[in-house]
């Protein structure tokens, strides 16, 4: 059974970065599947960030892809997001998620979620 | 952007009730949507891949159909832990979008 736990940073000043990191246990990083970040601002549905795959392509969500970058940790078993000049609206929960295979394939495993801030 | 539009925005039945809940694309994602469930605090959970197939360990009262443009998820009896929003998701293209959700409510 695959566990993703998300870690990071909870309060964030705007213009800052908001990082992410997604340690994943009962699997490998580096399986040929596809890890995602989604959000969710507090009382509004679901926003696909992006995505990530075995050989480091990535996928951008156009709303955010000027501010996003996605890498993979082979060696920590982990992935993380780096989301630069935050704003108000970035406030959510950050989920990290697998895929079944690939992207074009649901979601299949979800973290936890981590609520993330942005304040002065 | 597909944008997936889920209808009605709240259900409120009984225990035993039928719910039906709808999605629409604004374009066609073949077969591509997913169905998920989530509670107060929790994660999505998958319900429904392929329009119409149960993930793993999902009760048979869980049902998806539909096609392209117009998909439903069915709930045929519903139990008190039912009660969660409902999001529709479609995997056809990127960027990957959600719909709205659609909250059910146990009387």
């Amino acid at each position: 059974q695959v566990q993703l736990q998300e870690s990071g940073p909870r309060l964030v000043k705007p213009s800052g970065t908001l990082s992410l990191t997604c340690a994943i246990s009962g699997a490998s990083i580096s399986s040929d599947k596809w890890w995602s970040w989604v959000r969710q601002a507090p009382g509004k549905g679901l926003e696909w960030l992006g995505e990530i795959n075995l050989g480091g392509t990535t996928n951008y969500n156009p709303s955010v892809v000027r501010r996003l970058t996605m890498y993979r940790e082979d060696s920590k078993n982990q992935f993380s997001l780096e989301l630069t000049s935050v704003i108000a609206a970035d406030t959510a929960v950050y989920y990290c998620a697998r895929h079944v295979v690939d992207s074009a394939t649901p979601i299949e495993d979800w973290g936890q979620g981590t609520l993330v801030t942005v304040s002065s | 952007e597909i944008v997936l539009t889920q209808s009605p925005g709240t259900l409120s039945l009984s225990p035993g009730d039928r719910a039906t809940l709808s999605c629409r694309a604004t374009q066609s994602v073949s077969w591509y949507l997913a169905w998920y469930q989530q509670k107060p605090g929790q994660a999505p959970r998958l319900l429904i891949y392929d329009t119409s197939a149960r993930a793993t360990g999902i009760p048979d009262r869980f049902s998806g159909s539909g096609s392209r443009t117009d998909f439903t998820l069915t709930i045929s009896r519903l139990e008190p832990e039912d009660a969660a929003v409902y999001y529709c998701q479609q995997y056809d293209r990127t960027p990957l979008t959600f719909g709205g959700g659609t909250k059910v409510e146990i009387k």
